[in-house]
C-alpha cells in the first residue's frame, strides 16, 4: 500500500541542524511532489516547502528560505528535509506529505507520513 | 500573502449537522481542500477540490465554495468526528507561491 515512513524523534540544541527522512513506498516516487509541513505543540499546520523528486527542484516558504534544504535520493525513494540554525520555536512535529495528482494542480496533500518530533532544547 | 480564517471551535450534538467555514479573499476562485486531524495522528484529507471526497471518506462529509467562504459540512455527526479540521489552498498570487492552511477548527461533539 501507499505509505510514507519518517525517521525517528530528534533532540537538538539551539543552533544545530536536523535532517528528517521520509521513505516512500507503494507508488512511483518520482511522479509526485513531496511537501513538508510542521506543527508546533498545540498549534496549527504550517507549510515549509516542497520538492519535485523527479527534477530535484524546490519551492520554499518565505519564512524558511535560507534555513531549509529539501533533497531526495531517488535510488531509495526517500525525501529529506534539513533545517539549520535551530531555535526553541522550531520544536514541532514535522510531516512529509505527497501531492495528490487527482486534485486541481496537484495542490492537495493526499498521503501523510506519521510525523517526526523534533525538540530543540539546551 | 493569502490568509484563510476559520472559527477556533464548533460544537454540535450527535446526529446533527456541523458546518465549518473557511474565509478568504475571493476564495471561490480557488480549489479548497479539507483535512481532519485527530489527537496524536497525522492529518487526513477528507474533501478535495471544494466538494470531492477521496476514496474511503463517508458521504456525510461534503463541501462547498463560493464568494469569500468555503464550507465543510458534516452530516449526521458521530462521536468519532470529533477532531481538528483545516482548510487549505494553493496560493499562486505571491512571489512565493505555496500551500496555505487555515488556523484550524476544533469540532466538539456534545
Amino acid at each position: 500500500q501507499v505509505q510514507l515512513v519518517q525517521s525517528g524523534a530528534e533532540v537538538k540544541k539551539p543552533g544545530a541542524s536536523v535532517k528528517v527522512s521520509c521513505k516512500a513506498s507503494g507508488y512511483t516516487f518520482t511522479g509526485y511532489y513531496m511537501h513538508w509541513v510542521r506543527q508546533a505543540p498545540g498549534q496549527g499546520l504550517e507549510w515549509m516547502g516542497r520538492i519535485n523528486p523527479n527534477s530535484g527542484g524546490t519551492n520554499y516558504a518565505q519564512k524558511f528560505q535560507g534555513r531549509v534544504t529539501m533533497t531526495r535520493d531517488t535510488s531509495i525513494s526517500t525525501a529529506y528535509m534539513e533545517l539549520s540554525r535551530l531555535r526553541s520555536d522550531d520544536t514541532a512535529v514535522y510531516y512529509c506529505a505527497r501531492s495528490g495528482l487527482y486534485c486541481s494542480g496537484g495542490s492537495c496533500l493526499d498521503i501523510w507520513g506519521q510525523g517526526t518530533m523534533v525538540t530543540v532544547s539546551s | 500573502s493569502y490568509v484563510l480564517t476559520q472559527p477556533p471551535s464548533v460544537s454540535v450534538a450527535p446526529g446533527q449537522t456541523a458546518r465549518i467555514t473557511c474565509g478568504g479573499n475571493n476564495i471561490g476562485s480557488k480549489s479548497v481542500h479539507w483535512y481532519q486531524q485527530k489527537p496524536g495522528q497525522a492529518p487526513v484529507l477528507v474533501v478535495y477540490d471544494d466538494s470531492d471526497r477521496p476514496s474511503g471518506i463517508p458521504e456525510r462529509f461534503s463541501g462547498s465554495n463560493s464568494g469569500n467562504t468555503a464550507t465543510l459540512t458534516i452530516s449526521r455527526v458521530e462521536a468519532g468526528d470529533e477532531a481538528d479540521y483545516y482548510c487549505q489552498v494553493w496560493d499562486s498570487s505571491s512571489d512565493h507561491p505555496g500551500v496555505v492552511f487555515g488556523g484550524g477548527t476544533k469540532l466538539t461533539v456534545l
